[in-house]
């Protein structure tokens, strides 16, 4: 069984539409989180929720929004997307304590043309 | 605030040779620090970790030593092979955030 599983593992669109990734954990984390991979490979995290509450929001454009409709699961909308927002996406859980690493998805490859 | 600074890359190495590759931190408080690994067209696994002064992290051979006085988590392998090829990143969390490094693309050459 997959611990942090993400859908899709690529995505392909048109600048301008608005698009979702979905991220399921089955580790009982209480935290999720998104970090964008730039193509130099650097990670910068965007958001986090513990226990369905936002708890990290970083520096991110107001057209990625993300939903956690249960502590299992957390989604990142994003809205006009720009040629900009190509990157590869990860989501992660962890336990709370800052002794637990992440464990992290696969990755979806999000191009923007 | 937190941050990670790791030796810049690539790194190209021969099959058996020593590898070592740098990560110096800065945080406050006292904070747990991690070495990740990203295979290509892989997503990030972790590779070990220490949470406190003086601990070694070690797995698949590879090792490092939090080193408070130096604020240093330098990871080590003796004998790398070819598939250690892989992009490896230091990181520190304190709190929920983990912080990580700009990567470090290590090829090993057979």
């Amino acid at each position: 069984d997959t611990a942090v599983s993400q859908t899709p593992k690529y995505l392909v669109t048109q600048m301008g539409n608005d698009k979702s990734i979905k991220c399921e954990q089955n580790l009982g984390h209480d935290t999720m989180y998104w970090y964008k991979q730039d193509s130099k490979k650097f990670l910068k995290i965007m958001f986090s929720y513990n226990n369905k509450e936002l708890i990290i929001n970083e520096t991110v454009p107001n057209r990625f929004s993300p939903k956690s409709p249960d502590k299992a699961h957390l989604n990142l909308h994003i809205n006009s997307l720009e040629l900009g927002d190509s990157a590869v996406y990860f989501c992660a859980s962890s336990q709370g304590d800052r002794g637990y690493g992440y464990t992290f998805g696969s990755g979806t490859r999000l191009t923007v043309v | 605030g937190n941050s990670v600074t790791q030796m810049e890359g690539p790194v190209t190495l021969s099959e058996e040779a020593f590898l070592t590759i740098n990560c110096t931190y800065t945080a406050t408080g006292y904070p747990s620090l991690f070495w990740y690994v990203q295979y290509p067209g892989e997503g990030l696994q972790l590779l070990l970790k220490a949470t406190k002064a003086d601990d070694k992290g070690s797995n698949k051979g590879f090792e490092a030593t939090y080193r408070k006085e130096t604020t240093s988590f330098h990871l080590e392998k003796g004998s790398v092979q070819v598939s250690d090829s892989a992009v490896y990143f230091c990181a520190l969390r304190n709190d929920y955030k983990l912080s990580f490094g700009a990567g470090t693309t290590v090829t090993v050459r057979a």
